[in-house]
């Protein structure tokens, strides 16, 4: 697993844009970016990922730079109910392929 | 999408006794399933990884004749906690990826295992 670096925690307005950064300054060029959240005692949620163009989703956006070192994970109009753990994790895919969480980052919405 | 159910959602069981966690993939087959284990305020930690028609793959520091894993068919794996301790108090929690298509894992809702 490609090790990623996130900020501990961040905190966002209600309706306001959420950037959550990721660095994956080891990630190899077989591997993709994915993005889960975890809501407090829930099982964690697929959000999106991304191998080298931006991606987007209904859920959220997804911009990887050209270098793939870092990405930043965008939910456009943050609710309260988005106020989660955001893990980054790099993977190469596929059925047998496990991930490795790391500690990822708290995003308080604020009313 | 595609879902992951995993039953108990939770448990309270004595010390010394067995614990069995269910782990269903509903639409989709899995050949593989993991497990995970969560402490409070802790990241998810991978406990072992169930391949179907053979012997779980554990990781370092998991005690395999503790955490019994089975995986009999492609969208059904059991995660059996034996001779429970109140140190094995957790979150559980399972996950996986369709035999197929999308490269991404679905995640079972978790089960809060509390040994008195």
């Amino acid at each position: 697993d490609a090790k990623t670096t996130q900020p501990t925690s961040m905190d966002c307005a209600e309706g306001r844009a959420a950037n959550l950064p990721c660095n994956h300054s080891t990630i190899s060029g077989n591997e993709y970016v994915y993005w889960y959240r975890q809501i407090h005692s829930q099982g964690p949620q697929y959000i999106i990922h991304g191998l080298k163009n931006n991606e987007t989703n209904e859920m959220a956006s997804l911009i990887i730079t050209e270098d793939r070192k870092s990405s930043t994970l965008i939910l456009p109009h943050a609710t309260l109910r988005d106020t989660a753990v955001y893990y980054c994790i790099g993977g190469s895919g596929g059925s047998n392929y496990k991930l490795t969480f790391g500690k990822g980052t708290l995003l308080t919405v604020n009313p | 999408g595609a879902v992951v159910s995993q039953h108990p959602s939770w448990v309270i069981c004595k010390s010394g006794t067995s614990v069995k966690i269910e782990c269903r993939s509903l639409d989709f087959q899995a050949t593989t399933m993991f497990w995970y284990r969560q402490f409070p305020k802790q990241s998810l930690m991978l406990m072992a990884t169930s391949n179907e028609g053979s012997k779980a793959t554990y990781e370092q520091g998991v005690e395999k004749d503790k955490f019994l894993i089975n995986h009999a068919s492609l969208t059904l794996s059991t995660l059996t906690v034996t001779s429970a301790h109140p140190e094995d108090s957790s979150f559980y929690i399972c996950s996986a990826s369709p035999r197929t298509g999308v490269k991404k894992l679905f995640f079972g809702s978790g089960t809060q295992l509390s040994v008195l």
